[in-house]
């Protein structure tokens, strides 16, 4: 198993600009999750997935944009970056037992 | 309303010595509470986790400590070594909620000085 695969590894992006951060899991897991990590922050919920075709807001949603059309993949877009949307993003999925969730190995997302 | 709240920001412990981290929390649905580890340019992975049905955890030189009436939940690392150095974040569940969702705390980062 890859487990939790994040593309791409860095981004650089102009404000405006759009991009989509690709996640995917090959573990069969129903619950997907974005996270942004920031300095003295932690880790913030985006949006998460309980499934395909449904998803919800985190307590950062705004700015971004996902969707959930098949089990594997959990996309997360920005629809127009800002220099606040610089981070690192994580993205996480897990089963509901035993409940240990996997992270990915992250995309550092520098806005100029 | 930060649900999870974790101490200290940052700590400083000498090889051998103990290290610990404390997390209190408010929401008494909470179930399951796991401890992450975050190596510099690594996402954070599972470290060990409590249910409140028990009061300690012990893997290794890892043990979580859980005392439901106070609300709080500690990790102690003992005989700390400087590849324990990584930034831990303790994290609540409410495995009977409809959303399954992870709280996490802001994070200790641990350096062990050889």
């Amino acid at each position: 198993n890859a487990g939790v695969t994040q593309t791409p590894k860095f981004q650089v992006l102009k404000t405006g600009q759009s991009m989509t951060l690709q996640c995917a899991q090959d573990m069969n897991h129903e619950y997907m999750s974005w996270y942004r990590q920031d300095p003295g922050m932690g880790l913030r919920l985006i949006h998460y997935s309980v499934g395909a075709g449904i998803t919800d807001q985190g307590e950062v949603p705004n700015g971004y944009n996902v969707s959930r059309s098949t089990t594997e993949d959990f996309p997360l877009r920005l629809l127009s970056a800002a220099p606040s949307q610089t981070s690192v993003y994580f993205c996480a999925s897990r089963v509901g037992l035993p409940y240990e969730q996997y992270f990915g190995p992250g995309t550092r997302l520098t806005v100029t | 309303q930060q649900q999870v709240k974790q101490s200290p920001q940052s700590l400083i412990v000498q090889k051998g010595g103990i290290s610990i981290i404390n997390c209190a929390y408010e929401n008494t649905a909470f179930d399951y509470f796991p401890w992450y580890q975050q190596f510099p340019g690594k996402g954070p992975a599972l470290l060990i986790a409590i249910r409140p049905d028990v009061s300690e955890k012990k893997e290794g030189r890892f043990t979580i400590s859980f005392n439901k009436s106070a609300k709080q939940f500690s990790l102690h690392i003992m005989d700390s070594q400087p590849g324990d150095s990584a930034t831990y974040f303790c994290a609540a569940l409410n495995s009977g909620g409809s959303n399954y969702k992870l709280t996490f705390g802001k994070g200790t980062l641990l350096t062990v000085n050889p």
